[in-house]
């Protein structure tokens, strides 16, 4: 059973980096089939796409966060990244890890981590 | 981007009875339209793919239609846990998530 973990700083200062990592356990980050995949969620608000990574490394972001956004994979860890730049309050947010499957033009997120809330405060 | 816009934003129905949320997209995606429950403190569940296909062990009470700029998800017969919320996604071009639709129980 594939399973997705994320971990790393829950507070962030302003016009910091956040930085998280997801676990991938129950299959290879190095399959072919997939590719890893960031999302977030304000508190109390809707889901929003931030970007994603094959194993081979190529990475594809959402435009309005692309400046800022960096994802990155370790094959060796079966784990894969997250760094957002310059953050501020309105990078609050449950982040959460997923899979996601291709099907015609682009991916669905099939397998999702239990999400990981960072806040951006001084 | 593709503007996609649920509707209701909230659905007030009784157990066993029907739902059905709507979902727009600002241009055609095609079939390339998911749906996702969301339980309160949970990660979103992927339930439909493709705008019509179940993902595995998602109930046959749950269906999608749907193609172009027009989606929608039914729900026959409510269950206590079907009350939470609902969000589709495209996947046409880049990936944008509509507002959801949250079901409640009337």
């Amino acid at each position: 059973q594939l399973q997705l973990q994320e971990s790393g700083s829950g507070l962030v200062k302003p016009s910091q980096t956040l930085s998280l990592t997801c676990a991938v356990s129950g299959d290879s980050i190095s399959s072919g089939t997939y590719s890893w995949s960031w999302i977030r969620q304000p508190p109390g608000k809707g889901l929003e796409w931030i970007g994603y990574i094959y194993h081979s490394g190529s990475t594809y972001y959402n435009p309005s966060l692309e400046s800022r956004v960096t994802i990155s994979v370790d094959k060796s860890k079966n784990q894969f990244s997250l760094k957002l730049n310059s953050v501020t309050a309105a990078d609050t947010a449950v982040y959460y890890c997923a899979r996601a499957s291709r099907l015609g033009r682009g991916y669905y997120f099939d397998y999702w981590g239990q999400g990981s809330l960072v806040t951006v405060s001084s | 981007e593709i503007v996609m816009t649920q509707s209701p934003a909230t659905l007030s129905v009784s157990p066993g009875e029907r739902a059905t949320l709507s979902c727009r997209a600002s241009q055609s995606v095609s079939s390339n339209l998911a749906w996702y429950q969301q339980k309160p403190g949970q990660a979103p569940r992927l339930l439909i793919f493709g705008a019509f296909t179940r993902a595995t062990g998602v109930p046959a009470r749950f269906s999608g239609s749907g193609s172009g700029t027009e989606f929608t998800l039914t729900i026959s017969s409510l269950q206590s846990e079907d009350f939470v919320v609902y969000y589709c996604q495209q996947y046409n071009n880049w990936i944008t998530f509509g507002q959801g639709s949250r079901l409640e129980i009337k």
